[in-house]
């Protein structure tokens, strides 16, 4: 059983650029969220998908979008690019719906460094 | 208000110590809960899910009292490995996970 997988590990970017980050979700999962951590807080939710689509977001700005393909892999695209977007980004993937009260697995996460 | 607080630490507690984390959650909505582990600069990891039973795992026990809309975690005999931030989680009515901005826990030999 493969666990959760990102990619990149580090990036670093400059403002106003645009970055994408990849994520393979653990077998047998069809439910892939990202979120946002900054340091020294919790996680954000970004948003959520579930079978290739959207089904729930955080308050995040529409610079932020994503999509899940048909192998439950996802991407988080983020478009002009802030400083404050400095952060680690976490793809967690699990069974939807009442599956996730099983819990969700979390990949070791993409540290994105804008400058 | 926040969905999910915690104590703001962080706790510096000595070697074989007992800690208690508290977490209250203000969706009385919430389905489950859980507390995850946060290592410095690692992606957090399932420590256990939070059951209104309450739920030991070895040192490790977490409670959930409904009612009062609160849980906790009590890790006893304490070890340095336990040095790490301790993030309350709270999965909403629709499957999403609403967290706690964590507790950081300083173990000290």
């Amino acid at each position: 059983e493969t666990g959760v997988t990102q990619s990149p590990t580090h990036l670093i970017k400059t403002r106003g650029q645009q970055v994408t980050l990849r994520c393979s979700s653990q077998s047998g999962h069809n439910t892939v969220s990202w979120y946002q951590q900054a340091l020294g807080q919790g996680p954000q939710f970004i948003f959520q998908y579930y079978r290739e689509e959207e089904n729930g977001r955080g308050n995040f700005p529409p610079r932020f979008s994503g999509l899940q393909f048909p192998n439950y892999s996802s991407e988080l695209n983020v478009n002009a690019l802030e400083l404050d977007d400095s952060a680690l980004y976490l793809c967690a993937s699990s069974l939807g719906g009442q599956g996730a009260n099983y819990g969700y697995t979390f990949g070791s996460g993409t540290r994105l460094t804008v400058v | 208000r926040k969905e999910v607080e915690q104590d703001p630490g962080p706790f510096n507690v000595p070697e074989g110590a007992t800690v208690a984390f508290n977490c209250t959650y203000s969706n009385s909505a919430s389905q489950s809960f859980f507390w995850y582990r946060q290592d410095c600069r690692k992606e957090p990891k399932l420590l256990m899910s939070v059951y209104s039973s309450g739920n030991e795992d070895g040192r490790f026990t977490a409670q959930l009292n409904r009612a009062s809309q609160y849980i906790s975690l009590l890790i006893r005999d304490s070890k340095l490995s336990d040095s790490a931030t301790y993030l309350c989680v709270a999965l909403d009515s629709n499957y999403q996970l609403i967290w706690g901005a964590g507790t950081k826990l300083i173990i000290k030999p």
